[in-house]
């Protein structure tokens, strides 16, 4: 039982580069998130899907792209990486509304 | 979502002492949820309240949530390393808010 599974786990970026980074879960899942962690700054949410077919964006969008893939999968795409963006990423998913999340193993970018 | 504040953001403790991490909101919260993450892991949930005044135990863990749904703590005593991490605490909503973590270190 993998849970939520996030690849690459690591990736070094020239400014401008673009990438995906994946994210899959086999719990059945409705809704799935991405959260950028940067020190001292806890997890900021960059844009959600609370269901199948949606998303939305969280705190902070600009610079990032989602796609809602079918129930298991939401990828975020950075389509010019700038410098900022070096952080790590967690996915996570849950049941639905006020639940709680389960968290991959992050995937951890740096852009020069 | 509703913004949460996490008071202390540093917490060094002398292994055995108790300690207790802070959660606090402007705004009346339904629920709120409590995470640790270990260092170099990821977030991992360990308890949600609901209830105005509602206590939860797990082991050396105490968790409160205010009587009037503003704020929360979470009390452990007896702190050993196993305890190291971040301890986050989030308020509802599809936009979950984190709040900034207490990062725990322990001196054994």
């Amino acid at each position: 039982n993998a849970g939520v599974t996030q690849t690459p786990k690591f990736q070094v970026l020239k400014t401008g580069q673009s990438m995906t980074l994946q994210c899959a879960q086999d719990m059945n899942h409705n809704s799935m998130y991405w959260y950028r962690q940067d020190p001292g700054m806890g997890l900021r949410l960059i844009y959600y899907s609370a269901s199948e077919g949606t998303t939305d964006k969280g705190e902070v969008p600009n610079g990032y792209n989602v796609s809602r893939l079918n129930k298991r999968e939401f990828s975020l795409r950075l389509e010019s990486a700038a410098p900022s963006q070096t952080s790590v990423y967690f996915c996570a998913s849950t049941t639905g509304l006020n639940q709680p999340q389960h968290f991959g193993d992050g995937t951890r970018l740096s852009i020069l | 979502g509703q913004q949460v504040m996490q008071i202390p953001q540093y917490q060094h403790v002398q292994e055995g002492e108790d300690f207790t991490t802070y959660c606090n909101s402007s705004t009346t919260l339904s629920n709120i949820q409590w995470y640790k993450q270990r260092p170099g892991g990821h977030p991992v949930f360990l308890i949600q309240l609901v209830k105005s005044g509602e206590v939860k135990k797990q082991k050396r863990l105490t968790f409160q949530f205010g009587e009037a749904k503003k704020n929360s703590s979470l009390h452990i005593t007896a702190t050993q390393t196993t305890d190291v991490g971040t301890y986050f605490c989030a308020g509802p909503g599809y936009k979950l808010s984190f709040g900034a973590g207490t990062t725990v270190t322990v001196r054994a």
